[in-house]
């Protein structure tokens, strides 16, 4: 059975970047892809992109598209999602969810890791 | 994008009754790409439906899905307080994927 474990909350400056990991066990690290999915009360689940560990590929949302990176790291099974310039819109819950072919939805999904951004 | 609006916004109801949620989209999904999640307070949210009308593992035959084009449905029968929680579609047969505002299920 597949786990996804993300790292522990995270306080930030506006201007600040932020790193969230996103391990994952039970699985082999190139049979699905691993999207992040950000939460907050105002605009509710947010898509923001997508990365394929096999290979590293990665295809963002828009609206984050040059402020987000998502990179990975096969010797220990973890994905990483980067967000620059934050602001505090950007203070929400991020999670990392996988997906082993599209059709079949996200079916597994990590803890959520809070993220705050405050001066 | 496809935007996706969820009614009723929320819905209060008794153990043993049924529950119907809907989902309009502003575009058609095509392929049926319409999941529904559910999502307890503290939690990730669940999958419980998938490709609109398929369950997904582990989830009871009281949550079913259907409709096709731009109308879904989620149907829930006899309720249980467990079931109480914030219920979202998503679509992803076109980027960037999008999920609902969500409809709250509370029980009397």
């Amino acid at each position: 059975q597949v786990h996804l474990v993300q790292s522990g909350p995270e306080v930030k400056k506006p201007g600040a970047s932020v790193r969230i990991a996103c391990k994952i066990s039970g699985n082999t690290f190139s049979n699905f892809y691993i999207h992040w999915v950000r939460q907050t009360p105002r605009q509710g689940l947010e898509w923001m992109g997508v990365i394929n560990p096999g290979d590293g590929k990665t295809n963002n949302a828009q609206n984050f598209r040059g402020r987000v990176t998502m990179t990975r790291d096969t010797s220990t099974n973890t994905v990483y999602m980067e967000l620059s310039s934050l602001t505090d819109e950007d203070t929400a819950i991020y999670f990392c969810s996988r997906v082993v072919t599209i059709s079949k939805g996200f079916d597994s999904w990590g803890q959520g890791t809070l993220v705050t951004v405050s001066s | 994008d496809i935007v996706l609006t969820q009614s009723p916004g929320a819905l209060s109801l008794s153990p043993g009754e049924g529950a119907t949620l809907s989902c309009r989209a502003n575009q058609t999904v095509s392929s049926n790409y319409l999941a529904w999640y559910q999502q307890k307070p503290g939690q990730a949210p669940r999958l419980l439906i998938y490709t609109t009308s398929n369950r997904a593992t582990g989830i009871p035959d009281r949550f079913s899905g259907s409709g096709s084009g731009t109308d879904f449905t989620l149907t829930i029968t006899r309720l249980e307080p467990e079931d109480v929680a914030v219920y979202y579609c998503q679509q992803y047969s076109r980027a960037p994927i999008t999920f609902g505002q969500g409809t709250r299920l509370d029980m009397k």
